[in-house]
């Protein structure tokens, strides 16, 4: 099992590009989500998934989308990229919410 | 305000040492609070998991405590290596939510 995979590992955008950051996992988790991890601050919750066709908004949204057509794919996409969207972006899937829940390694991603 | 607040937010250890790190919440009802262990560069990894009725879970030399009246945690490393250098961070996790409470973390460093 790869487990989480995301791409990609690092990515430098301009103001105003949109791009889409790759998750994928193969344990056949039901919920999948995308957090995003700043100095200083916990993981913030930006959208999430409890299966395939389903998604809801976190505590932070706003500039983000997302979709959830299979089980195994959860991509996270910018629409319109801010300097305040650089950050360090984790994707992470679970079995359920009483279940560990297992982290991709990362997106470094950096907004000019 | 953030729900969850870990302390110390930095710390330095000898190899061999002992230390405990605290995490204080507000968040409830709760259905579980989990420690993770995050090293640099990397996606944070589970380490206990624990229900609002247990006080001890241990996972190797990584002993987490709960005192759900008090609404503490504390995560004991025992015997420390370098190998723990990492950022801690606890979680916590409402009753029949998936949005998780992510505390800012603990990073430990541990010197020869």
């Amino acid at each position: 099992n790869a487990g989480v995979t995301q791409t990609p590992k690092f990515q430098v955008l301009k103001t105003g590009q949109s791009m889409t950051l790759q998750c994928a996992q193969d344990m056949n988790h039901e919920y999948m989500s995308w957090y995003r991890q700043d100095p200083g601050m916990g993981l913030r919750l930006i959208h999430y998934s409890v299966g395939a066709g389903i998604t809801d908004q976190g505590e932070v949204p706003n500039g983000y989308n997302v979709s959830r057509s299979t089980t195994e794919d959860f991509p996270l996409r910018l629409l319109s990229a801010a300097p305040s969207q650089t950050s360090v972006y984790f994707c992470a899937s679970t079995r359920g919410l009483r279940e560990t829940q297992y982290f991709g390694p990362g997106t470094r991603l950096l907004v000019l | 305000k953030n729900q969850v607040e870990q302390s110390p937010q930095s710390l330095i250890i000898l190899e061999g040492k002992n230390c405990t790190l605290q995490c204080n919440y507000t968040v409830s009802p709760f259905s579980n609070l989990r420690w993770y262990k995050q090293d640099t560069g990397r996606g944070p990894v589970s380490l206990t998991i624990m229900t609002f009725s247990e006080n001890t879970k241990s996972n190797g030399r990584y002993t987490a405590t709960l005192d759900a009246d008090t609404k503490q945690s504390s995560l004991h490393i025992t015997a420390s290596q370098l190998s723990d250098s990492a950022s801690y961070i606890c979680v916590v996790i409402l009753d029949n939510d998936y949005k998780l409470s992510f505390g800012a973390g603990t990073t430990v460093t541990v010197r020869a």
